[in-house]
């Protein structure tokens, strides 16, 4: 398995609260990827980053922020969690041209 | 848009079964093509891969996919399932160098009875 660790694995919170989500990675890979995974919609994108503080939004970035100041880690943030962001959330990784993308283990969020 | 869409939202089948699962895209230009399966509770894990070449595509654990161009389909197949192939199975695809920028279909949950 690819060397991507998701923090922490499962994290329960309350509505309004911030919430940080961590991937790092151990393969030096350029790009990485934040999805959440909900029934019925499969994987949908979050945000994405080819490198180095240069990061852009997926499909599903509303309420949600992300940062990469070192090339091993990509953070995720809900700035202020809602119910609808209950869901698992997977970080991946890929080192680009004719490379599948690699899971973490995900993080399941919950907000009540 | 550029979508990707499975046609089985749940398949039972008994062991020794033949699989088939469809995938169809909607993209413009080059595609790249992947199934992913995902165990209770895990992550994904990557099945097989489509970036080129011969269109008849093996992968892990006796899966194969045929990328047929001209129907946008990219449909898994297996001759002989086991229980233990129980699992939801995931369709992918990225357009041209939009590396790991995935539409995901749906998934299709597969139940194989002993």
């Amino acid at each position: 398995d690819a060397g991507i660790t998701q923090s922490p694995r499962h994290k329960v919170t309350e509505t309004g609260t911030p919430v940080t989500l961590r991937c790092h990675q151990t393969e030096n890979h350029r790009y990485m990827y934040w999805y959440r995974q909900d029934p019925g919609h499969g994987l949908r994108l979050i945000h994405y980053s080819y490198g180095v503080k240069d990061t852009d939004k997926g499909e599903v970035s509303d309420g949600y922020s992300v940062s990469r100041s070192k090339t091993e880690d990509f953070l995720l943030t809900l700035e202020s969690a809602t119910s609808s962001q209950t869901s698992v959330y997977f970080c991946a990784i890929t080192a680009g041209y004719n490379s599948p993308l690699h899971f973490g283990n995900g993080t399941r969020l919950t907000v009540t | 848009a550029q979508s990707v869409s499975q046609h089985n939202h749940h398949v039972i089948l008994s062991e020794a079964a033949s699989l088939e699962l469809g995938c169809n895209y909607s993209y413009g230009g080059t595609v790249n093509l992947f199934w992913y399966v995902q165990y209770p509770g895990q992550h994904l894990q990557l099945l097989l891969k489509y970036f080129s070449g011969d269109p008849l595509v093996k992968g892990i654990k006796g899966f194969e996919a045929e990328f047929i161009k001209s129907k946008f389909s990219f449909n898994l197949r297996k001759p002989s399932v086991q229980w233990s192939d129980t699992a939801e199975y995931f369709c992918a695809a990225y357009g041209g160098t939009s590396y790991g920028k995935l539409t995901f279909g749906q998934g299709t949950i597969l139940t194989v009875h002993p």
